[in-house]
C-alpha cells in the first residue's frame, strides 16, 4: 500500500534553531512529493519535488529528494515563532487528481 | 479576499440529521476537490471534479456522502444521516489544470455531530 511516514511527529525547539523534518515514502508510479504547512486552518503550498538531488529553496526553508533512498527533507534555518504549524508533505495518487498526506510534524518554535 | 471560501465555517448537529457544506473555489480555477482532516491526522481525499464532471470519488466516500458541482464553479457536499465519526474538518480546495500539483486550499468547515 503507498504511503509517507513522517518524523518526527512532533517537535519543540526555540527561536534560532534550524531544525530537518523527514518523510519518507513507498509510492508505486511516483510523480511528485509535495511539501505544506498548515497553521491554525488551511493548508498552504511550500514545494513540489519531482527530481532527485535538486534543491528547492524559499527564503529560511529549502527542501530536496533523494529517490534512491526514498525519502524527502524539509529544512527551516533560523526558525521564528511564527514557523509553529503542522508540516504536512503529500503524494499524488494513481490517477494523479488526489493529494494523499502524511500524519504531519507539529513544530512548535518557542521564544 | 479572492481566495477558496468554505461556508458554513463550523457545524453542530444531531447524529441522524443532514448537512451541507459549500465551497465557493478561486474563480479561474475549473479543478475541485473535498478533503476530510481529523485530528492528528493529515487531509484525506473525498473527491475531485473537473469543471461540473465528478471523476473520482475515494473509497470513504460512504453513500451517505454526496457531492455535486452543477455548473462546475460552487460545489456542496452532503451528509446524510451523521454519524459521530462524520466530526472532521471539512477541506475544500482548488487549483487550475496547468498548475493542478498547487491546491490552494479553504479554511474548511468544522462538523461536530453528537
Amino acid at each position: 500500500e503507498d504511503k509517507v511516514v513522517q518524523s518526527p511527529l512532533s517537535l519543540v525547539v526555540h527561536e534560532g534553531d534550524t531544525v530537518t523534518l523527514n518523510c519518507s515514502y513507498e509510492v508505486t508510479n511516483f510523480r511528485s512529493l509535495l511539501w505544506y504547512k498548515q497553521e491554525k486552518k488551511a493548508p498552504t503550498f511550500l514545494f513540489m519535488l519531482t527530481s532527485s538531488g535538486i534543491e528547492k529553496k524559499s527564503g529560511r526553508l529549502s527542501s530536496i529528494l533523494d529517490k534512491k533512498e526514498l525519502f524527502s527533507i524539509l529544512n527551516i534555518t533560523a526558525t521564528q515563532t511564527g514557523d509553529s504549524a503542522i508540516y504536512l508533505c503529500a503524494y499524488y495518487s494513481n490517477s494523479g487528481y488526489a493529494l494523499n498526506f502524511g500524519k504531519g510534524t507539529s513544530l512548535l518554535v518557542t521564544p | 479576499d479572492t481566495g477558496v471560501s468554505q461556508n458554513p465555517r463550523h457545524k453542530i448537529t444531531k447524529r441522524g440529521q443532514n448537512v451541507t457544506f459549500r465551497c465557493d473555489p478561486i474563480s479561474e480555477h475549473n479543478r475541485l476537490y473535498w478533503y476530510r482532516q481529523t485530528l492528528g491526522q493529515g487531509p484525506e481525499f473525498l473527491t475531485y471534479f473537473q469543471n461540473e464532471a465528478q471523476l473520482e470519488k475515494s473509497r470513504l466516500l460512504s453513500d451517505r456522502f454526496s457531492a455535486e458541482r452543477p455548473k462546475g464553479s460552487f460545489s456542496t457536499l452532503e451528509i446524510q444521516r451523521t454519524e459521530q465519526g462524520d466530526s472532521a474538518m471539512y477541506l475544500c480546495a482548488s487549483s487550475t489544470r496547468d498548475s493542478s500539483y498547487e491546491q490552494y486550499f479553504g479554511p474548511g468547515t468544522r462538523l461536530t455531530v453528537t
